[in-house]
């Protein structure tokens, strides 16, 4: 089993819907967790961090942590042909180790 | 704030050859993480520095690669000799010992190796 597991998409949606971005993940260790963003060509960068069980809101993006059913979900209100990228689920562990397990990634493509 | 600088931005080499790729972290932040991109395994750490130091290098493919931090604002990744299953895209990425997960990334490296 992979520590974290994502579907590869792509998820299409039209502009103005709500995109729905899933992640599994194998360590139950894990307590906190991390969105990350990477535009087609680019470098990825941290849009959502996520510490409790419950929801995490930031603008348009809303992260849901479940940790017993080892699941975090990202949420995008309002998808925008900007939101259009590849999102990057990563756990981190409450061990000090401070290196992040990547999932592969879900492609989401926003239509106008 | 410069962010995080990776030279050179693009790399094409002969297998063989011996390869380095560098890495300025932002200023201030103490751990420092080499990734490798590719399209079959995604992205996945290579080895990672706390303040200079290794901390885990498990990722680290083989012998062939080799990492260096001598300081605070510098990092190096070597190849030797390179292989064209190395292709792929470089990635390094520092954090502050506060939220060490909150990780900023450089533009990166995309290595060719023919």
């Amino acid at each position: 089993q992979k520590e974290v597991e994502q579907n590869s998409g792509p998820l299409s949606v039209p502009e103005g819907a709500i995109a729905s971005l899933n992640c599994t993940y194998s360590d139950r260790g894990s307590q906190s967790f991390f969105w990350y963003r990477q535009y087609s060509g680019k470098s990825p960068e941290l849009i959502m961090s996520i510490y409790s069980n419950g929801d995490q809101e930031d603008g348009r993006f809303t992260a849901q942590l479940n940790k017993a059913s080892q699941y975090v979900s990202l949420l995008i209100r309002d998808s925008q042909p900007s939101d259009s990228a590849t999102y990057l689920c990563a756990p981190g562990l409450d061990t000090g180790r401070r290196a992040l397990t990547f999932g592969s990634g879900t492609r989401l493509q926003v239509q106008p | 704030d410069a962010g995080v600088i990776q030279s050179p931005r693009h790399e094409v080499t002969e297998m063989g050859q011996e390869v380095t790729l560098r890495c300025k972290p932002i200023s201030g932040h103490n751990s420092l993480f080499w990734y490798r991109q590719t399209m079959m395994r995604g992205l996945e750490l290579l080895i990672y520095f706390n303040n200079n130091v290794p901390i885990d290098d498990s990722g680290m493919p083989e012998d062939r690669f080799s990492a260096k931090m001598p300081n605070a604002s510098f990092s190096t990744l070597k190849i030797q000799p390179s292989e064209p299953r190395d292709s792929a895209v470089y990635f390094c990425a520092s954090s502050s010992g506060l939220s060490y997960y909150e990780q900023y990334f450089g533009p990166g490296t995309r290595l060719t190796v023919t």
